[in-house]
């Protein structure tokens, strides 16, 4: 079983440029998160999924972040009009069901110069 | 609203010996999670042990180990006989249910160095 996977691991970007990354969850796990992680500090949520539906946002998630997951397999988040404030790690997570273990993937890590 | 705090930012311990690292929450909610999840440097995260906080019996995974304290709010990770690839940093969390489901709230982690 292979665990979730993310692409691309890493991504530079200059300022004002729209960046997309693509979480591939667990196959069985109906649930999908989004975190981000900056420099030394614990993961912080964004938003989540349960199947296709998004079911909750965190208002780190500002007008120029979407998440999608359709058909509720694998998931986007698109960043547009990066800025310097964007550079971090973004984590995703799936799950079985409410209470599961979220099982995280390895991250891409955005550097936005 | 829902805090976690790992008080300690870095730790060391010697190779064979014993380390906790500290971790203490705030909730109102009776029934919840915690976890503890490693990130060594430069790869990704992963689970070192679960709680359910009505179980009253301490998880245990190995050579690593939990103290629950629930009156306390205090969710301690002990690891025994400590090896070189324990070298990571560790991050306590703490489930928070939302809408339709949950998410995890992470403390700031704690940086741990195994020294041979």
């Amino acid at each position: 079983d292979t665990g979730v996977s993310q692409d691309p691991r890493h991504k530079i970007t200059k300022r004002g440029q729209n960046v997309t990354f693509r979480c591939d969850p667990i196959s069985e796990h109906n649930r999908l998160y989004w975190y981000r992680q900056t420099l030394g500090q614990g993961p912080e949520f964004l938003t989540y999924f349960q199947n296709e539906a998004q079911l909750e946002k965190s208002r780190l998630l500002s007008d120029r972040f979407s998440a999608e997951r359709p058909k509720g397999s694998f998931s986007t988040l698109e960043i547009q009009r990066t800025e310097q404030g964007d550079s971090a790690m973004y984590l995703c997570a799936s799950s079985m069901g409410r209470g599961e273990t979220q099982y995280f993937g390895p991250g891409t890590r955005l550097l936005v110069l | 609203a829902q805090t976690v705090t790992q008080s300690q930012p870095e730790m060391s311990v010697q190779e064979a010996e014993t380390v906790t690292l500290s971790c203490t929450y705030d909730t109102s909610e009776s029934n919840y999670y915690l976890f503890w999840y490693k990130q060594p440097p430069s790869r990704q995260m992963i689970l070192v042990i679960r709680q359910e906080a009505y179980k009253q019996q301490n998880a245990t995974e190995n050579r690593f180990s939990v103290n629950f304290q629930k009156a306390a709010k205090s969710f301690s990770l002990k690891i025994s006989d400590s090896q070189l690839g324990d070298t990571a940093m560790y991050f306590c969390a703490f489930m928070k249910h939302v809408v339709g489901g949950n998410k995890l709230v992470f403390g700031a982690g704690t940086i741990l160095r195994v020294k041979s």
